[in-house]
């Protein structure tokens, strides 16, 4: 299992662009997430899925949209890139709606926007 | 809605020396709790996690956690720190379904030789 995969690792974007974050995990899991992550403020969640078809609003989900029409995607879509959304992005993936069930962490995609 | 704060930015400590990070939540029914550790850019691994039981839990790499209800606390802590374990530790707080985990801000762990 490759476990949670995000691409590009590194993007550097201008003001106005927008962009497509990958997210990609093998082990069928159910529920996805985006965070953002940045300094002095830990990981605060974006935007979290369910299950295919169904997607919901986290702590800061201004600027960014998502679609979940698979179990394994999840793409963060950024429509006009602001120099606020200059972070480090991490997608994570949890086996069910359990509460005792474990998020796995993707690498991270590390976004800067001029 | 619950929050998690990590009281300390920074904590310095001599390899060999003992190690506790503190962790404290608020959440109105029964906390789902997590420390994570973060490598310098690396993604997040998963220390240990508590949810019931026994309040002392035990996690990879050597580390254990004590659960204080009566504190909201789950500390985080190690007998022996080695310089491998200078990383960026992070406490997070799961709602009831699972769906919504808060994190706090994180405590940077140096480790001196």
């Amino acid at each position: 299992n490759a476990g949670v995969t995000q691409t590009p690792k590194f993007q550097v974007l201008k003001t106005g662009q927008s962009m497509t974050l990958q997210c990609a995990q093998d082990m069928n899991h159910e529920y996805m997430s985006w965070y953002r992550q940045d300094p002095g403020m830990g990981l605060r969640l974006i935007h979290y899925s369910v299950g295919a078809g169904i997607t919901d609003q986290g702590e800061v989900p201004n600027g960014y949209n998502v679609s979940r029409s698979t179990t394994e995607d999840f793409p963060l879509r950024l429509l006009s890139a602001a120099p606020s959304q200059t972070s480090v992005y991490f997608c994570a993936s949890t086996g069910g709606i359990g509460r005792t069930d474990t998020q796995y962490f993707g690498p991270g995609t590390r976004l800067t926007v001029l | 809605a619950q929050s998690v704060t990590q009281p300390d930015i920074h904590i310095t400590v001599s390899e060999g020396a003992s190690l506790e990070l503190r962790c404290n939540y608020s959440y109105g029914a029964t906390p789902y709790l997590f420390w994570y550790v973060q490598s310098p850019g690396q993604g997040l691994q998963l220390l240990l996690k508590y949810f019931s039981g026994d309040t002392l839990v035990q996690g990879i790499k050597g580390f254990e956690a004590e659960f204080k209800r009566s504190q909201s606390s789950l500390n985080l802590s190690k007998p022996s720190v080695h310089w491998s374990d200078a990383a960026e530790y992070f406490c997070a707080v799961g709602d009831n379904y699972g769906q919504n985990f808060v994190f706090g801000p994180g405590t940077r762990l140096s480790v001196l030789p």
